[in-house]
């Protein structure tokens, strides 16, 4: 398979703290990005890091991305109830341009 | 409001039925997606479309057929050759300036 992986495939944790996952990929690719999913919902993008970048912010959101091991990292800090979800990562493809989505991350963030 | 449509949210069908979903979508954006999703995994690609009246197959188009005859429509065809079609299907659509894909809500089939 194609797909990525995603650790850990679930995280619990309390309001205020940070939640950190991992995701590794298998291809070149041109960008990664992170998505987020509700419980039965579509998916919404938080934030692109492009190959040549090593690291990104996007307000409570931190991404990085090392190419060398094929790895990008999500960090929310100071998290909150509503930011209980699925995350996903996709990688799009160097040679195709497709996404290629990893199995993504549950997180629960109890009050 | 601009965004992406799907209807119906869900849909029931015995099998051996054909069954199409829609997606439309008025953010002017020339690519759009079809992508199924089963529990607990990511998507899968199914068809994707980077301009009308062209579309290429995904990693899993066997038993789905798409057209792109409008910009603003792909609608996807679950045929009754597909094995195990209950699944729930997203649809999104991008720009090739922007590499993001905007999603639409989904569809839940249920084939009994």
């Amino acid at each position: 398979s194609q797909q990525g992986e995603e650790d850990p495939q679930a995280l619990s944790i309390q309001e205020g703290e940070n939640a950190t996952m991992n995701c590794s990929y298998k291809t070149s690719i041109n960008n990664l990005q992170w998505y987020r999913q509700n419980s039965g919902r579509g998916l919404v993008h938080l934030i692109l890091i492009r190959s040549n970048e090593r690291e990104k912010h996007s307000g409570r959101l931190r991404v990085t991305l090392d190419t060398s091991k094929k790895s990008s990292s999500l960090l929310i800090t100071a998290s909150r109830a509503a930011d209980t979800a699925s995350y996903f990562c996709a990688t799009e493809d160097n040679n195709t341009d497709k996404l290629i989505f990893g199995t993504g991350t549950r997180l629960q963030v109890f009050p | 409001d601009g965004g992406i449509t799907q209807s119906p949210k869900y849909l029931f069908r015995k099998e051996g039925q054909n069954v199409t979903l829609s997606c439309e979508q008025n953010l002017n954006h020339d690519a759009m997606y079809w992508y199924r999703q089963d529990p607990g995994q990511g998507l899968r690609l199914i068809y994707y479309s980077q301009i009308v009246n062209d579309f290429q197959k995904g990693d899993i188009a066997e038993g789905y057929s798409v057209s792109r005859e409008k910009k603003e429509s792909f609608p996807l065809t679950v045929t009754s050759a597909q094995k195990n079609p209950t699944a729930f299907y997203l649809c999104a659509s991008s720009t090739q300036q922007v590499r993001e894909q905007y999603f639409g809500p989904g569809t839940r089939l249920t084939v009994t």
